[in-house]
């Protein structure tokens, strides 16, 4: 069975500082992955996505994420951090063909001034 | 093009009722998932409707079910609620027919069983 993995409940990052959100995955075939984020009490908005070719993927608000096969992994990732990003991130798992996803725990990401 | 829509948005319900939650998928979307998301957690998958038929669920009982309409909304009914209940229902619809599996989620309807 597929599952995802986000080990941080919680990340407080000062605005301008560089974040990295942590995303490992089990999935026994080719992974599609997907970074969503959710403000409060609003529904899910996706931030990029990868399906296959070029392992850093580029999305949207500035952020990126890398695949690394080998370490099961799908870390995002933003250089400078803005206050309205605060939000939580929550990492996800799809198979080819079929638009069910997994997600993970979910990250809530607190901006600092 | 219109974009995900559910209804209603809040919802209040008592413990043994039924509820009955409505999406319309996006323009050109045959597929509609549900999910379902409690407090501090994240989704987690309950049914999918392709071209009317389910196809798909996740470990959820028989008094959730669904139904897909011809033009791809669909309706989320769960029958005699239990307090575990209350939690934010997302719908994703999505274009099964592509090679592409993107969902795209609307904004919930959060539902609180008293």
């Amino acid at each position: 069975a597929q599952s995802v993995t986000q080990p941080d409940i919680h990340i407080t990052v000062s605005e301008g500082a560089s974040l990295e959100l942590r995303c490992n995955y089990s999935y026994g075939a080719t992974p599609y992955l997907f970074w969503y984020v959710q403000s409060p009490g609003q529904g899910l908005q996706l931030l990029l996505k990868y399906f296959s070719g070029d392992t850093l993927v580029q999305g949207i608000k500035g952020f990126e994420a890398e695949f690394k096969r080998s370490q099961s992994s799908f870390n995002l990732r933003k250089p400078s951090v803005h206050w309205s990003d605060a939000a939580e991130y929550f990492c996800a798992v799809g198979a080819q063909g079929y638009s069910t996803l997994t997600f993970g725990k979910g990250t809530m990401l607190l901006v600092s001034p | 093009e219109t974009g995900v829509t559910q209804s209603p948005t809040h919802l209040i319900k008592t413990r043994g009722q039924q509820v009955t939650l409505r999406c319309s998928s996006q323009s050109g979307h045959n597929t509609v998932s549900w999910y379902q998301q409690a407090l501090g957690q994240g989704p987690q998958f309950i049914f999918q409707y392709y071209r009317e038929e389910e196809n798909g669920r996740g470990n959820f009982p028989p008094r959730f079910s669904g139904l897909q309409f011809p033009n791809y909304s669909s309706e989320l009914n769960v029958n005699a609620l239990e307090l575990d209940d209350s939690a934010l229902y997302l719908c994703a619809s999505s274009p099964m027919d592509s090679s592409n599996t993107e969902a795209f989620f609307g904004q919930g309807t959060r539902l609180t069983v008293v």
